[in-house]
């Protein structure tokens, strides 16, 4: 089982739709969580962090649920740049991060 | 440019091979990191360093692969005896100090194609 998991995908949408993530992790040590992006043959670039008190940045809220260990992300009013790989990264305590497999997303026209 | 820099961008080379990736972190930051991401999966951590020493190893990184960073700064990553399985996109990212992951940049990936 790998310690971060997500559905892969791919969610196809229509513009202005909104669309959550969800993913899973197994290591209750994980210290912190984050979303990243990546758009194809391109390096992750970071989206946001997540809290458990959650975290909003105009389109995008993320959220963590320790208890659960579960970690989502929803986008509003999608737009077509938001086309992209999703990807949920936990923070080990060696200071490396664990990704999961990514999540992928269409917006359509 | 003051981001991670990361040479080459791409490498063809045929199997049984040596091939040398540079990574040069943004200069500020103390910790380097060289993840592997191959295709339809997330980067997987392979080693990490805190200046010159080499505080963490994956089990990926097998006996043909080798990092170094001697002098705390730019960091070279060696695979030795290339196979057609070390196909992939090699990533390398810093982080300054007790940031928490959140100065982590990425560089922009050498992709490596054994043939």
């Amino acid at each position: 089982r790998k310690e971060v998991e997500q559905d892969p995908g791919p969610f196809n949408v229509p513009e202005g739709a909104t669309v959550a993530f969800n993913c899973t992790y197994s290591n209750s040590a994980s210290q912190s969580f984050f979303w990243y992006r990546q758009d194809c043959r391109k390096e992750p670039k970071l989206l946001m962090s997540v809290y458990s008190s959650g975290n909003e940045d105009g389109r995008f809220t993320a959220q963590l649920n320790r208890a659960s260990q579960y970690i989502s992300l929803l986008i509003r009013d999608s737009k077509l740049s938001d086309s992209a790989t999703y990807l949920c990264v936990a923070l080990n305590y060696g200071q490396n991060f664990v990704f999961g497999p990514g999540t992928r997303l269409s917006v359509l026209p | 440019d003051t981001g991670v820099s990361q040479d080459p961008r791409h490498k063809i080379t045929k199997r049984g091979q040596n091939v040398t990736f540079r990574c040069d972190p943004i200069s500020e930051h103390n910790r380097l990191y060289w993840y592997r991401q191959t295709l339809g999966q997330g980067p997987e951590f392979l080693t990490y360093f805190q200046n010159e020493a080499q505080l963490e190893k994956s089990r990926l990184l097998s006996d043909r692969f080798s990092a170094e960073r001697p002098k705390g700064s730019f960091s070279t990553l060696e695979i030795q005896r290339t196979e057609q399985g070390d196909s992939a996109m090699y990533l390398c990212a810093s982080s300054p100090p007790g940031t928490g992951g959140h100065g982590y940049t990425f560089g922009s990936g050498t992709r490596l194609t054994v043939v």
